[in-house]
């Protein structure tokens, strides 16, 4: 079975500022995918961004970027020139790939952009 | 394309009583999920459809639980003889696999409250 632990419960982080999420996780698959998703007050859980396993380069989305450490098992968030609207929970999750490629998810971790 | 839209958004029920939720995935995409999601929890996998197959069931589904996907369309989940731990959000999510892989969209949830 799959585990995605992200340890850190809530952070707190300046409007402008870079912040990182961090995630770990365990399993014994080899093929699978990690995502983040971002889930504000009262929303949708919005994709972030995602990684696939078998490529080394890191992802990137605008401000989003990853840092995937496949030995480590270790998948952090990196909030660059953080906004006000990215105040919300954020999940990590994985997705093993075939059969249902059902997610399993973190417990989240809540992030304030204070202005 | 409207995105994964669920109804009702909110419900209120008495214990005891039967609840159903209605799930429009976004079109085309042939691979629907139900997740369950307490407060401050990630969400937790319940059941996934491909076209109307119900090709997975959680252990957390139980027999009060029973979810359909009739023509391989909308999808309903029905929870019978509410208990007051049912409270929670119960969110849809739809994919379609692509050459990049499967990607999960999800709607805005449905809050139960059991009363």
């Amino acid at each position: 079975a799959q585990t995605v632990t992200q340890s850190q419960p809530e952070m707190s982080v300046q409007e402008a500022e870079t912040v990182t999420l961090s995630c770990t996780y365990d399993t014994s698959e080899s093929n699978y995918y990690l995502f983040w998703y971002k889930q504000p007050p009262s929303r949708q859980m919005i994709l972030v961004i995602r990684q696939e396993a078998y490529k080394q380069q890191n992802a990137t989305e605008n401000r989003f970027s990853v840092n995937f450490q496949k030995a480590a098992k270790s998948f952090s968030l990196k909030i660059s020139d953080s906004q006000l609207g990215d105040t919300a929970m954020y999940f990590c999750a994985f997705m093993p790939q075939g059969g249902s490629e059902k997610l399993v998810f973190g417990k989240g971790m809540k992030l304030t952009v204070n202005p | 394309d409207t995105g994964v839209s669920q109804d009702p958004r909110h419900k209120i029920t008495k214990r005891g009583q039967n609840v159903t939720f209605r799930c429009d995935p976004i079109s085309e995409h042939n691979r629907l999920y139900w997740y369950r999601q307490t407060l401050g929890q990630g969400p937790e996998f319940l059941t996934y459809f491909q076209n109307e197959a119900q090709l997975e069931k959680s252990r957390l589904l139980s027999d009060r639980f029973s979810a359909e996907r009739p023509k391989g369309s909308f999808s309903t989940l029905e929870i019978q003889r509410t208990e007051q731990g049912d409270s929670a959000m119960y969110l849809c999510a739809s994919s379609s696999r692509d050459i990049s892989g499967n990607t999960i969209y999800f709607g805005e949830g449905s809050w139960l409250t059991v009363v």
